[in-house]
């Protein structure tokens, strides 16, 4: 079946700019994780969803940060007044049940602020 | 919060040897412990894991060593192929969060 879809997976932007990326969890998986994984390094986990919910939002650096998932399905990432250190790849993830051990992971977008 | 290491960063190996990565954990709450692989271009593929209650797992080539005491737990492959090439990360958690290693790159020489 189809797994975890994130778009684009490419996203180059100028700096100031706002920008979303999108996930598409594998359909009936009530959680969804973001992680960012910068070069050379693990992934850094952002914020989780239970259905709708953002269950746990500890790892948004700052506010320029939101996520949402208004229907407990598909999920937007949104960076505001992008900085260069935004620079990464953003990842997502999801799970049926919302246990950890189930994770699935997506290609990631591979976000450049210049 | 938690912090996990994991050594080498880089490591490689003939084809058909063994394989070992390690990584230690700060915070003895963590209970559940994932070993990812991610190829390029990729997102990470979950390979093995285990929980706090079992010291050790296998998976065909694959095995995974806990040693709660000591907080540290390793990967094992066993008669290594090319694919096996790619970046391993290992990672720890309690409840839904999952903190990461920094990642070794596994190079199989043929």
């Amino acid at each position: 079946g189809a797994g975890v879809s994130q778009t684009p997976s490419n996203k180059v932007t100028e700096k100031g700019k706002y920008v979303e990326l999108r996930c598409d969890p594998i359909s009936g998986h009530t959680a969804l994780y973001w992680y960012r994984q910068s070069l050379g390094q693990g992934p850094e986990f952002l914020i989780y969803f239970q259905g709708t919910g953002a269950a746990d939002d500890s790892g948004l650096p700052n506010d320029r940060f939101f996520a949402v998932r208004p229907e407990g399905s598909v999920s937007t990432l949104k960076i505001q007044r992008t900085e260069r250190g935004d620079s990464a790849v953003y990842l997502c993830a999801s799970s049926p049940m919302g246990t950890v051990e189930t994770q699935y992971f997506g290609p990631g977008t591979r976000l450049l602020v210049l | 919060g938690e912090n996990v290491e994991q050594h080498p960063s880089t490591l490689s190996v003939q084809e058909g040897d063994s394989a070992v990565i390690k990584c230690t954990y700060s915070d003895s709450a963590s209970n559940y412990f994932p070993w990812y692989k991610q190829e390029l271009g990729k997102g990470p593929q979950l390979i093995i894991d285990i929980r706090s209650n079992v010291g050790e797992k296998k998976d065909q080539r694959i095995a995974v060593t806990l040693n709660k005491t000591a907080k540290h737990f390793s990967l094992h492959i066993t008669e290594t192929q090319p694919e096996d090439s790619a970046v391993y990360f290992c990672a720890a958690s309690m409840a839904e969060k999952l903190t990461f290693g920094t990642g070794t790159r596994l190079t199989i020489i043929p």
